[in-house]
């Protein structure tokens, strides 16, 4: 799997819009760009995931750069609950393991 | 619908010992993988199951082997185990989107090795 870059923390307000950037400059034409998350003392959840268009669900939004070598995970309006681990991954092959790195830990003060 | 379980929640064993950790994957889901986890990391790729055959495997020594039964749950055994294998555990159940795949997680076996 394609090597993903993300800043190791970042911080924000509570009820403010949070972008959590990821940089992945060698992706392929096939790579899927997952985000997932981890809460304290919990599994990781997925969020959302694309290929070349932006996606949206009820959790957050997916931009994805038209040259496809970064992404920006949107959530509209952060929460206390979404203070987490954050991971951003590129997979392409359906049944096959996903690869996770360090990951951007996120912190929402009220 | 149950979504991944993993027993027992935590465990404590001596160095040297043996343990077995076992995972029920989301009803319906063939294909399980395990994760470790130290603190402050993200999850490391131990290897995934699929048709009670190991499919793929991370970099981990063969102290570390798995199994799959016909109803799709799994287990994970860590032989000889060191100090360094004090970790969380993790399960996930995979299912396949399009060409990419969705993972499912249990809430983990925390392991301490003393």
């Amino acid at each position: 799997d394609a090597k993903t870059t993300q800043p190791n923390s970042m911080e924000s307000n509570e009820e403010e819009p949070v972008h959590l950037p990821c940089n992945h400059s060698t992706i392929s034409g096939t790579d899927y760009i997952h985000w997932y998350r981890q809460l304290p003392s919990q599994g990781p959840e997925y969020v959302i995931h694309g290929l070349t268009s932006n996606v949206n669900n009820r959790m957050a939004s997916l931009a994805i750069a038209e040259d496809r070598k970064s992404s920006t995970l949107i959530l509209h309006r952060a929460t206390l609950r979404d203070a987490a681990v954050y991971y951003c991954i590129l997979h392409n092959q359906a049944g096959t393991a996903l690869i996770f790195g360090k990951g951007t830990t996120l912190s929402v003060s009220s | 619908d149950a979504g991944v379980t993993q027993s027992p929640t935590h465990l404590i064993k001596t160095r040297g010992q043996q343990v077995t950790l076992r995972c029920s994957p989301k009803s319906g889901h063939d294909t399980v993988s395990w994760y470790q986890q130290a603190l402050g990391q993200g999850p490391q790729f131990i290897f995934q199951y699929y048709e009670e055959e190991e499919r793929q495997r991370g970099n981990f020594p063969d102290r570390f082997s798995g199994h799959q039964f016909p109803n799709y749950s799994s287990e994970l055994n860590v032989n000889a185990l060191l100090l360094g294998d004090s970790a969380l555990y993790l399960c996930a159940s995979i299912i396949r989107d399009r060409g990419s795949s969705e993972a499912f997680f249990g809430q983990g076996t925390r392991l301490t090795v003393v």
